[in-house]
């Protein structure tokens, strides 16, 4: 098992449509992060939860609505999101100690998606 | 506020040469770390190294090294003898001791080595 699991890997959704994006980590880890990658822009945080607690939200559209039942998964569930809404959406995880974020960041291999 | 410069957008060389990517960053804190990404075609970021403010020692790490300058605020990057599997977007990022202690990413250099 890779440290953390993506899935999809490729979505293509209408405006229109309900969607969700999945991300599980098999390290152990007790803080995991949706970040957003847009061609010619920086990589934008969007939300960051730690111990299943969402503790960062970077005024995303509430169109995007993270889920994080557990400490080793989290989801992202969209719906009527937009053409400028395609980019690949990375999930990253890490280990709180004592409280403290180290930075170092476990990345997946990203959800292409595609909005129509 | 922190911010991270990675002023090279891309970079293209032939294989063996060596190449410098370079980072500079700002901040107003005494202590902070510093990191560097390696992020493939396959997408995931994977981490390259952290350093901390107070260890301006240069690292070496194989074909890798990396150079650490406070007084010039720079945290430069330099791979030995490229080959065509280090093509990839490389990310400097920044992380202060206070706040919520989330690192902030540079924009990315995409380095391509041809063969």
């Amino acid at each position: 098992e890779t440290g953390v699991t993506q899935t999809p890997r490729h979505l293509v959704m209408g405006m229109t449509n309900k969607k969700s994006l999945k991300c599980e980590q098999h390290l152990g880890h007790n803080a995991m992060y949706w970040y957003k990658q847009s061609a010619k822009k920086p990589l934008e945080l969007m939300f960051v939860y730690n111990f299943k607690e969402q503790t960062e939200n970077n005024s995303v559209p509430s169109r995007f609505s993270p889920e994080c039942p557990n400490s080793s998964h989290l989801f992202l569930h969209l719906h009527t999101l937009q053409p400028e809404d395609s980019a690949l959406y990375l999930c990253a995880s890490s280990q709180l100690i004592q409280g403290e974020n180290t930075g170092e960041l476990f990345f997946g291999e990203g959800s292409r998606l595609t909005v129509l | 506020a922190q911010k991270v410069t990675q002023a090279q957008t891309e970079i293209s060389v032939v294989e063996k040469e060596d190449v410098t990517l370079d980072c500079v960053y700002e901040t107003r804190d005494t202590t902070y770390y510093l990191f560097w990404y390696k992020q493939p075609p396959s997408g995931e970021l994977v981490f390259l190294i952290r350093r901390n403010s107070f260890d301006e020692q240069n690292e070496i790490s194989g074909r890798y090294s990396w150079n650490f300058q406070k007084s010039t605020s720079s945290f430069n990057f330099t791979i030995t003898a490229s080959q065509v599997v280090d093509s990839a977007v490389y990310f400097c990022a920044l992380r202060e001791s206070g706040g919520s202690y989330i690192p902030t990413f540079g924009r990315g250099t995409s380095l391509i080595v041809h063969p």
